[in-house]
């Protein structure tokens, strides 16, 4: 039972341009999202959150959005940049609920081409 | 460097034994979480310490302990190890007890691998 998932395994976009990743969860109690990325050989790194309380966050160059009704979040990467290029993983929490374990999508392979 | 560490880095040992897997919280987090990476299961949540106390459980085996020290640092005991117990373990850490929201930030992961 995937309570969050990522249906895109992958994605190729270029130097400058927007990457978007997408994440759906079907739990309702979840009301914390979070994005990692992760590079090989190396522990998730966390990029952004956003509370159920929003529909969108912004820090520097990543968006989150939020859409509750649709139980879908996405993360826009503006302009993307050969850095970029890593597994990103949407996870989401329901802290008041079961404490504080993150349920992970399985993540998106991000490829940035100079 | 999220500020979380886990030792060893690398680990090659045999089906049967028994290992013990280490993390060192961030400076100040109270709460411990260790996590499970296999190439077929993706990051699954194992379980959650707060202050020395047990908080949550995930689908941790019965052959999988762990326990979280005054000093706050955490193991994780495997035993009777099988080869499919080959995966990538994290620990991740966070201020408090997770009744709000709050962001775990990871350590750099043991790889384990069960010959």
């Amino acid at each position: 039972d995937q309570q969050v998932k990522q249906n895109s395994p992958s994605l190729s976009v270029q130097e400058g341009r927007i990457s978007i990743l997408n994440c759906d969860y079907t739990n309702s109690m979840f009301d914390y999202f979070l994005w990692y990325k992760k590079y090989p050989a190396e522990g998730p790194t966390f990029l952004i959150s956003i509370s159920s309380i929003k529909d969108k966050n912004e820090d520097g160059r990543f968006t989150v959005f939020l859409n509750k009704s649709a139980k879908h979040l996405s993360l826009h990467i503006v302009p993307s940049q050969p850095g970029d290029s890593a597994v990103y993983f949407c996870a989401a929490a329901a802290p008041r609920a079961a404490g504080n374990k993150l349920t992970f999508g399985g993540g998106t392979r991000v490829l940035v081409k100079p | 460097d999220s500020g979380v560490t886990q030792t060893p880095k690398h680990l090659i040992t045999a089906t049967g034994q028994r290992v013990t897997l280490r993390c060192s919280p961030r400076s100040g987090d109270l709460s411990v979480y260790w996590y499970q990476q296999s190439l077929d299961q993706g990051l699954q949540f194992l379980i959650q310490y707060y202050n020395g106390e047990e908080r949550a459980k995930g689908n941790i085996l019965e052959r999988f302990s762990a326990q979280q020290f005054p000093d706050l640092h955490s193991e994780l005991n495997l035993s009777s190890l099988e080869l499919g117990d080959s995966a990538l373990y994290f620990c991740a850490s966070s201020v408090a007890s997770g009744t709000y929201q709050e962001t775990q930030y990871f350590g750099p992961g043991t790889r384990l691998l069960v010959l």
